[in-house]
C-alpha cells in the first residue's frame, strides 16, 4: 500500500527566504508525482507534475525534483512572498488514483 | 475554457439523509475522480469513472456511489449520512490518454452533516 509523508507539517519563514518542502513515498512504482497548492477551504491548484522518467520540473520560482529510486521529492520555492502562504500537497499516481500526503502548511511572514 | 466545476458549493445535511454532489469535467476530459478531504488531512480517493463505468474504488463503504453521464459529467451520492462524512469533496478530471495524464481539480463541495 502506497504511503506518502510530507515533512514538515508546518513551516513559518520570513519573506524573501528560499525554502524546501519534502515529500517521501513508500512504493517507487509510480507513474508521476504532482505538487498542489491549496488555499484555506478551497480546491487544489496543480503547481508541477513530474513524470516518472523525469528528474525535475520548473515553473517560475518553483522547482520540483524527483528521485524515484529513493522515494523522495522536494519542492523548492525561491524568494518566498506572503502570497505563497498556503498548504502544499504532494501526490503520487499509481494505476488510476492519486495518493496524497497530509500537506505542509506554509506561512510567509512580511 | 471552463475548468472543473462542482455544485453546490456548500451543503448542510442531517444525519441519515442522502446527498448528491455534481461535477462537470474540464473541456476535453473524459475521466472523473472523486476525493474526500477531512479537515487537516490530505484528500482520500473515493472512486474513478471512465466511459460511464466505475474503474477503480478506494476504501469507502457502499453508501458512497456514483455515476458518469454520456457528456462525462459525474455525480457522487452518499446515503445514510454520518457525522464523519463531513468533509470537502473534490472532483478531479483528466484525459485517459495513457499513464502520464494530469488531474485537474474543482473547487470542491463542503458538506456538513449535523
Amino acid at each position: 500500500k502506497q504511503e506518502v509523508t510530507q515533512i514538515p507539517a508546518a513551516l513559518s519563514v520570513p519573506e524573501g527566504e528560499n525554502l524546501v518542502l519534502n515529500c517521501s513515498f513508500t512504493d517507487s512504482a509510480i507513474y508521476n508525482l504532482q505538487w498542489f497548492r491549496q488555499d484555506p477551504g478551497k480546491g487544489l491548484t496543480s503547481l508541477l507534475l513530474i513524470q516518472s522518467s523525469q528528474r525535475e520540473q520548473t515553473s517560475g520560482r518553483l522547482n520540483a525534483s524527483l528521485d524515484k529510486s529513493s522515494g523522495r521529492s522536494t519542492l523548492y520555492i525561491a524568494a518566498s512572498q506572503p502570497g505563497d502562504s498556503a498548504t502544499y500537497l504532494c501526490a503520487v499516481r499509481g494505476a488510476q488514483k492519486l495518493v496524497f500526503g497530509q500537506g505542509t502548511r506554509l506561512t510567509i511572514n512580511p | 475554457d471552463a475548468g472543473v466545476t462542482q455544485s453546490p458549493t456548500h451543503l448542510i445535511k442531517t444525519r441519515g439523509q442522502q446527498v448528491t454532489l455534481r461535477c462537470s469535467p474540464k473541456s476535453g476530459h473524459d475521466t472523473v475522480s472523486w476525493y474526500q478531504q477531512a479537515l487537516g488531512q490530505g484528500p482520500q480517493f473515493i472512486f474513478q469513472y471512465y466511459e460511464e463505468e466505475e474503474r477503480q474504488r478506494g476504501n469507502f463503504p457502499d453508501r458512497f456511489s456514483g455515476h458518469q453521464f454520456p457528456n462525462y459529467s459525474s455525480e457522487l451520492n452518499v446515503n445514510a449520512l454520518l457525522l464523519g462524512d463531513s468533509a470537502l469533496y473534490l472532483c478531479a478530471s483528466s484525459l485517459d490518454a495513457g499513464r502520464d495524464y494530469e488531474q485537474y481539480f474543482g473547487p470542491g463541495t463542503r458538506l456538513t452533516v449535523t
